[in-house]
């Protein structure tokens, strides 16, 4: 069974960085495409980033220059470094593994909460 | 980026009847789009990829359709498992893009 456990999350004040991790089994995260995702509160799913088997990555516009994704190959985890976080960063954040062939995003995480305030 | 436009945002329906959520891609995405259920408190669940291919495991009530830049989920029979919020998603280019979501409630 795949499975993938976010951790991390938290109250934070505004400025600061969080990081965010997700641990992966049944899947090897160095031959996947693994992504973030953030649903926040009342709205709808944002899609954030993803790295690839290669290591290439995208970022959403909302995030770019600010988020970081990486993996550690060794942990089979994928990360999340949020920097200069704002109110609006506030959100349930998702990893998800990528289908490239199907487009689709699964198995999903079960979330961690990211909460920016002071 | 892709827009996705989805509609209704909302929609109150009883035990069986059919419901269909539409979704615009604001181009071509081919047959690229994904629809999930999401549920609160639980991450978004594969419905429909590929446009029009069931996700194994998912009732056959659960149908889509269309390419280009007209898609359709249609649930037929709805069942009281099925009140949710479902998304549409363009998998054609990156940034992945949603639309904004369709709440199916008891009517």
């Amino acid at each position: 069974e795949v499975k993938l456990v976010e951790s991390g999350g938290g109250l934070i004040q505004p400025g600061r960085s969080l990081r965010l991790s997700c641990a992966a089994s049944g899947l090897t995260v160095s031959t996947s495409y693994m992504t973030w995702l953030r649903q926040a509160p009342g709205k709808g799913l944002e899609w954030l980033s993803i790295i690839y088997a290669s290591g290439r990555t995208y970022y959403a516009d909302s995030v770019k220059g600010r988020f970081i994704i990486s993996r550690d190959n060794s942990k089979n985890t994928v990360y999340l470094q949020m920097n200069s976080l704002r109110a609006d960063d506030s959100a349930v954040y998702y990893c998800a593994d990528y289908g490239a062939y199907n487009g689709k995003l699964d198995p999903w995480g079960q979330g961690t909460l990211v909460t920016v305030s002071s | 980026d892709i827009q996705m436009t989805q509609s209704p945002s909302s929609v109150s329906a009883s035990v069986g009847d059919r419901v269909t959520i539409t979704c615009r891609a604001s181009e071509d995405i081919t047959r690229h789009s994904t629809w999930y259920q999401h549920k609160p408190g639980k991450p978004p669940k594969v419905l429909i990829y590929a446009a029009s291919v069931l996700e194994s495991g998912v009732p056959s009530r659960f149908s889509g359709s269309g390419s280009g830049t007209y898609f359709t989920l249609t649930i037929n029979g709805l069942q009281p498992d099925d009140f949710a919020t479902y998304y549409c998603q363009q998998a054609h280019t990156f940034p992945l893009t949603f639309g904004g979501g369709t709440t199916v409630e008891i009517k």
